[in-house]
């Protein structure tokens, strides 16, 4: 077990809505990072924050969001959802930028 | 249990064989690299990492080798376990890029009993 949990596991929802996924870092990491895995891509950088503020943006589209709240969990916002939205969705965590990260289990994300 | 990836190159392995997956990293700024393993429905496992100031690095049953001038990364599993079966991914990261963690594609490795 790494000590970050995501929710939910599962996720089945129409193309157009929007959705957020939930991240809860490891006890005392800042840093909170998103991926998405599709069978196509591999691990895909999305973006990073430490302590609340966003330190690292990768390949994530406009229509997606995210946030870090002062309690260090984090929620990822999807938003008009397509389908190729559809992918595993990993949070990691790390006690500090540089230091390894400890992944979820990931959100599984469908988009029909 | 979820599939990770398709098109992954996959290494077959006799149980109780030795392991090397290979890694070619793009960037001769990474700094830091670190393996991680998938198993099916799960989420990616810290393995083993390694500092470019480092050649070879070794843990339980696992070393990491480091070869900056051609750019390549190993992993080399000893006494491979059935266990072992999953999806390794190498991972790079560039501190002076704001410490962005770059995935490979991953190999699948198989463990023939």
């Amino acid at each position: 077990d790494s000590g970050v949990t995501q929710t939910p596991k599962h996720l089945i929802t129409a193309t157009g809505q929007r959705v957020t996924l939930r991240c809860s870092p490891r006890s005392g990491d800042l840093s909170v990072y998103w991926y998405q895995q599709s069978l196509d891509q591999g691990l895909q950088f999305l973006i990073q924050y430490y302590n609340g503020e966003e330190r690292a943006k990768g390949n994530i589209l406009e229509r997606f969001s995210a946030q870090q709240f002062p309690d260090l969990h984090s929620e990822l916002n999807l938003s008009s959802l397509e389908l190729g939205d559809s992918a595993l969705y990993f949070c990691a965590s790390s006690s500090s930028p540089g230091s390894p990260l400890h992944f979820g289990n990931g959100t599984r994300l469908t988009v029909t | 249990g979820e599939s990770v990836g398709l098109h992954l190159p996959t290494l077959s392995v006799q149980e109780g064989d030795n392991s090397i997956i290979n890694c070619a990293y793009s960037n001769s700024a990474s700094d830091y690299f670190i393996w991680y393993k998938q198993e099916s429905g799960k989420g990616p496992q810290f393995i083993i990492d390694i500092r470019s100031n480092m050649d070879k690095r070794q843990g339980q049953r696992v070393t990491v080798l480091l070869n900056k001038t051609v750019k390549h990364l190993s992993l080399q599993i000893a006494a491979t376990q059935p266990g072992d079966s999953a999806v390794y991914f190498c991972a790079e990261n560039i501190e002076a890029a704001g410490n962005k963690l770059t995935f490979g594609g991953g190999t699948r490795v198989l463990v023939k009993p």
